[in-house]
């Protein structure tokens, strides 16, 4: 596609209810990264694939938080059980994996739980 | 393991002054290092990037050059406009586990006055 695509771009969501975040990268790029940013801080990194492969998960921030990846293309992001400290926008971002190549970012989804 | 530190925000400008915003990084080896800009409402987007040590990156009348001996790579402007009021978030790119993992520092908000 022309840019990356998240989806959707805004979700409200009951506390423990589990929610799905999408996110389409360009295409061909083979790298795929999730951010986390709550209001007004930084980007907290979250996890990245190469492929199809995650290897580095060490930012999930708990056993409810897990990603996948399928052929090479999109990615879902999982929360289980939501709580209301996941209240924040969910970045995503493809490269084509190359060490000096710029990461194309999505618009993010914006999720807030009630 | 990698990171970058940024200073803390927020920043305060007039506009025509100088800017500095200091970034630092660890990474063992030779990481690729990136500015990112988010504007009010938008998303991520490159702002500029430098690849080796002593490269200058340069647009939009920004600057940031890669320093490998004090491991820094702080972003300037000499003369800001109301325009570039924004986040800014430095960034490095390094090999892991044979791919690219991308680290942001915390964010700068920089706000300019008329």
């Amino acid at each position: 596609g022309a840019g990356v695509s998240q989806s959707p771009s805004n979700k409200v969501t009951e506390k423990g209810k589990d929610v799905e975040l999408r996110c389409d990268p360009i295409s061909g790029h083979t790298a795929l990264y999730w951010y986390r940013q709550r209001l007004g801080q930084g980007l907290e990194f979250l996890i990245y694939f190469q492929g199809n492969s995650a290897p580095d998960k060490s930012g999930l921030p708990s056993d409810r938080f897990s990603a996948e990846r399928t052929g090479e293309s999109v990615s879902t992001l999982t929360i289980q059980r939501t709580q209301q400290e996941d209240s924040a926008v969910y970045l995503c971002a493809s490269s084509s994996g190359a060490w000096n190549t710029e990461a194309f970012f999505g618009q993010g989804t914006r999720l807030t739980v009630v | 393991g990698n990171s970058v530190t940024q200073m803390e925000g927020p920043v305060t400008l007039s506009e025509e002054a100088f800017l500095t915003i200091n970034c630092t990084y660890t990474a063992t080896g030779y990481p690729s290092l990136f500015w990112y800009v988010q504007y009010p409402g938008e998303g991520l987007q490159l702002l500029l990037k430098a690849t080796k040590a002593d490269d200058k990156g340069s647009n939009k009348g920004f600057e940031a050059t890669y320093r490998k001996e004090t491991t820094s790579f702080h972003l300037e402007k000499g003369s800001v406009q109301v325009s570039d009021s924004a986040v800014y978030f430095c960034a490095l790119s390094k090999l892991f586990q044979g791919a690219q993992k991308l680290v942001f520092g915390q964010g700068t908000r920089l706000t300019i006055n008329p």
